[in-house]
């Protein structure tokens, strides 16, 4: 049984658009995450949520907008994409505060803004 | 913000050689620090974690070592195989930032 999975697995689009990455976990975790890691490797905490609360947004692009209809959901919603937005995107879930608990990784998806 | 530098970002050894690597973080309240492994196409997954109370921690060819007073942990495997290679991850700090990478090539 698949724990934490990402929706699409890759996605290309052009510059302009708004696209949606969907996230579900079956762990029974109260806290999810988003992740964006770029070419380098490098990476970054976008947003973290525990029971449908936001607890982190670190300096992202009010273009991204995060969206949590449950506590086994996190959506990413992106609006008027860049081509800087390329990336994989990874969300992630916890059974507690990310400073203290292992992180289940989904499997990622390639955004590719042409 | 936290700053968790990790060193080196590619390393190749032979197999059945010992593999280290090493990170340094500033926030001085970090209890925690996992180590992730990423292989290619996939997301990270956690391989071994140490918490600020141990200085040392092993799962059979893998072993972490803690010095909280330096504020720096590594991560050492052992008899390395082909299957480890991979993209290796450290993390820690309150806020929780991530290393920014060693590149593994174990070369058979």
């Amino acid at each position: 049984d698949t724990a934490v999975s990402q929706t699409p697995k890759y996605l290309v689009t052009q510059m302009g658009n708004d696209k949606s990455i969907k996230c579900e976990q079956n762990l029974g975790h109260d806290t999810m995450y988003w992740y964006k890691q770029d070419s380098k490797k490098f990476l970054k905490i976008m947003f973290s949520y525990n029971n449908k609360e936001l607890i982190i947004n670190e300096t992202v692009p009010n273009r991204f907008s995060p969206k949590s209809p449950d506590k086994a959901h996190l959506n990413l919603h992106i609006n008027s994409l860049e081509l800087g937005d390329s990336a994989v995107y990874f969300c992630a879930s916890s059974q507690g505060p990310v400073n203290s608990y292992e992180q289940y990784f989904g499997p990622g998806t390639r955004l590719t803004v042409t | 913000g936290e700053n968790v530098e990790q060193h080196p970002s590619t390393l190749s050894v032979q197999e059945g050689d010992s593999a280290v690597i090493k990170c340094t973080y500033s926030d001085s309240a970090s209890n925690y620090f996992p180590w992730y492994k990423q292989e290619l196409g996939k997301g990270p997954q956690l391989i071994i974690d140490i918490r600020s109370n141990v200085g040392e921690k092993k799962d059979q060819r893998i072993a972490v070592t803690l010095n909280k007073t330096a504020k720096h942990f590594s991560l050492h495997i052992t008899e390395t195989q082909p299957e480890d290679s991979a993209v290796y991850f450290c993390a820690a700090g309150n806020q929780f930032y991530f290393g920014t990478g060693t590149s593994l090539t174990v070369i058979p």
